[in-house]
């Protein structure tokens, strides 16, 4: 089975903060990783899909990297809409989602 | 623009059969894509519960897998899940969404989730 390790579980940034998020996966998946944005009683949004490419109507400050087994969700410049938690995905085969980060104040 | 609607009991008492339904607007399933159920325990991280592809091929989570089925009723345009022997562990928000898929090397899969529904919150209690 697949295992996906996400980190950090919590983040404390200030707005205009540079913010990196990690996945890991116990195996290859390629390029078969999403990332999402959930904000409290809502459902999560799609940000980045097959690692690096940016949903349409999302801010160009997000971004995804890597390939294989580790990830990043980068956020260039922290905007007070972005306090949120966020999960990555990986589809290679059966879905998977990562535990989680939130990122707050 | 497409839209997903869950609908159910709201309660249900343990051992019994969870049923959902997800009407799907601005969008024909038979036009396409994949279909799924996602849950997220009160306060806890979310849980792929598992997808069909309009054709009717269904993928589910090897952890549920032996409690869930998924259907897709064409007409309707909408999906269904049940999930057996239900317990406390199952009380959680139950998401709907439509999913791009893919195929490689001879397999497909249900992919990423790019519409979401509100979500709908199964309490399992007696």
């Amino acid at each position: 089975d697949i295992q996906m390790t996400q980190s950090p579980s919590t983040l404390s940034a200030s707005v205009g903060d540079r913010v990196t998020i990690t996945c890991r996966a116990s195996q290859s998946i390629s390029s078969w990783l999403a990332w999402y944005q959930q904000k409290p009683g809502k459902a999560p949004k799609l940000l980045i899909y097959e690692a690096s490419k940016l949903e349409r109507g999302v801010p160009s400050r997000f971004s995804g990297s890597g390939s294989g087994t580790e990830f990043t969700l980068t956020i260039s410049s922290l905007q007070p809409d972005d306090f949120a938690t966020y999960y990555c995905q990986q589809f290679d085969s059966y879905s998977l989602f990562g535990q989680g980060t939130k990122v707050e104040i | 623009q497409v839209q997903l609607q869950e609908s159910g009991p709201g309660l249900v008492r343990p051992s019994e059969t969870l049923s959902l339904t997800c009407a799907v607007s601005g969008y024909s399933i038979n036009d396409g894509y994949y279909w799924g159920w996602i849950r997220q325990p009160p306060g806890k991280g979310l849980e792929w519960i598992g997808a069909i592809h309009y054709s009717g091929a269904t993928y589910y989570n090897p952890y549920l897998r032996s409690r869930v089925t998924i259907l897709v009723d064409t007409s309707k345009n909408q999906i269904s899940l049940k999930l057996t022997s239900v317990t406390a562990a199952d009380t959680a928000v139950y998401y709907c969404a439509r999913s791009r898929g893919y195929c490689s090397d001879g397999s497909c899969y249900s992919g990423y989730f790019d519409f979401w529904g509100q979500g709908t919150l199964i309490t399992v209690s007696s």
